[in-house]
């Protein structure tokens, strides 16, 4: 078991351009999230998805989209990069919200 | 949701328990408190969760006061490899997702 895959694990963007930052989870968890953590702080949530179909916005959404096409899949685009992106990007899922599993990150540097 | 205070940073022994404190005197009857771990670039770990009893699972024990208000993360026999950022956030538990405010946390170094 998988768990939870994010892709890619790093990339360097340069200022305007798309990027979809893909997350995928096999545990058939119905809820999943994206954060983004800056350099010495705590994560802040982005959007989450309570299912399939729902999508819902956190704390920090503006500049970002997601989709939930499905149970797995869960991407997050940026449709035109800024260097504030500048990130580190977790996925993760939960079964309801009791416990959330995270990935292994993507570091995204835009410049 | 409620605010939790943790203080930055603690060391400990290898071998000794580590005890992190965290703040939480804004709770309220339904909110439970969470705890999570970051290793260095890694994604948050669950560590456990509670309500108002003391719990206890593989990785660790928590102990929640009796007035809810401050509870005590323990790592009873701490190694290297709990060396981490411990968060500790408290959250009504839902039925869909959970939302999640991860502060600073405290950053647990342990020695030999």
């Amino acid at each position: 078991i998988a768990g939870i895959t994010q892709a890619p694990t790093s990339q360097i963007l340069a200022a305007g351009r798309r990027m979809t930052l893909r997350c995928t989870q096999d545990m058939r968890h119905n809820a999943m999230y994206w954060y983004r953590q800056d350099l010495g702080l705590g994560l802040r949530l982005i959007h989450y998805s309570n299912t399939a179909g729902t999508t819902g916005k956190g704390e920090v959404p503006d500049g970002y989209s997601v989709s939930r096409a499905n149970t797995d899949d869960f991407p997050l685009t940026l449709a035109s990069a800024v260097p504030s992106q500048t990130s580190v990007y977790f996925c993760a899922s939960s079964r309801q919200g009791i416990r959330q599993y995270f990935g292994p990150g993507t570091r995204l540097t835009v410049l | 949701d409620a605010k939790t205070t943790q203080p930055p940073s603690m060391d400990c022994a290898e071998g000794r328990a580590a005890n992190l404190p965290c703040n939480h005197s804004t709770i309220s009857g339904n909110e439970y408190v969470y705890w999570y771990r970051q290793i260095h670039s890694q994604g948050p770990q669950y560590i456990i969760h509670g309500l108002k009893n003391n719990e206890t699972n593989e990785m660790a024990s928590l102990i929640i006061t009796e007035d809810r208000k401050s509870s005590t993360l323990i790592l009873p026999h701490a190694t290297l490899r709990d060396t981490a950022v411990y968060y500790c956030i408290v959250r009504v538990l839902t039925g869909t997702a959970s939302k999640l405010t991860f502060g600073t946390g405290t950053r647990l170094q342990v020695m030999l």
